[in-house]
């Protein structure tokens, strides 16, 4: 049973480029988030989906960041012309509903992105 | 972005105290979590709450889900040093299925 998976775990890059994170989710999940946290703060929300429907989006998510779950499977998060204040831990999380257990999302290790 | 208040932001203690920390928002919430993170990784979740009023135990931790809906604690029994890190609780409303989470308590445990 794997968890949420989550890659690069470490990306550096200059200002103005391009950066992709890809996440895979626990394999049964039908849900998958975004979170975005910076240093000392709690993760903030930035997307959700459900299957491969992008369902709700934070307005934190400027228009040069694009996530996709195009099978409802994997999920990219895509930023374009980084700025320095995109540095940031990006994590993934994912859930599926049960009667049990609700709707009780696993995050994985993150992806530490560093602007230059 | 929106994050709920949590307490206390900070706490040092010795080994072998208990802890309690507490987590409060304004809107009422069908479903609390709590997580500790460690530096660098993703938060583990710890405990899941889904009804007012309920009370879940996992080893020495236990939480509660207060019946107002509004609030949910968390507490640490004889506390060890590997209980240090990060803890935040993140509560979920009717009608949609995102986290919204805490400001998180730094918990730092003297031997």
């Amino acid at each position: 049973d794997t968890g949420v998976s989550q890659n690069p775990r470490h990306k550096i890059t200059k200002r103005g480029q391009n950066v992709t994170f890809r996440c895979d989710p626990i394999s049964e999940h039908n849900r998958l988030y975004w979170y975005r946290q910076t240093l000392g703060q709690g993760p903030e929300f930035l997307t959700y989906f459900q299957n491969e429907a992008q369902l709700e989006k934070s307005r934190l998510l400027s228009d040069r960041f694009s996530a996709e779950r195009p099978k409802g499977s994997f999920s990219t998060l895509e930023i374009q012309r980084t700025e320095q204040g995109d540095s940031a831990m990006y994590l993934c999380a994912s859930s599926s509903w049960s009667g049990d257990s609700g709707n009780t999302i696993y995050f994985g290790e993150g992806s530490w992105l560093t602007v230059v | 972005g929106q994050q709920l208040n949590q307490s206390p932001q900070s706490m040092f203690i010795q080994e072998g105290e208990d802890v309690s920390m507490n987590c409060t928002s304004s809107s009422i919430f069908n479903t609390w979590l709590w997580y500790k993170q460690d530096p660098g990784e993703g938060p583990v979740l710890l405990i899941a709450l889904y009804k007012a009023g309920e009370l879940t135990s996992n080893g020495r931790l236990t939480a509660q889900f207060g019946i107002t809906r509004k609030d949910s604690f968390l507490n640490i029994s004889a506390s060890i040093p590997s209980d240090v890190g990060i803890y935040f609780c993140a509560g979920q409303t009717s009608g949609t299925y995102k986290y919204i989470f805490g400001t998180g308590t730094r918990l730092k445990v003297l031997a």
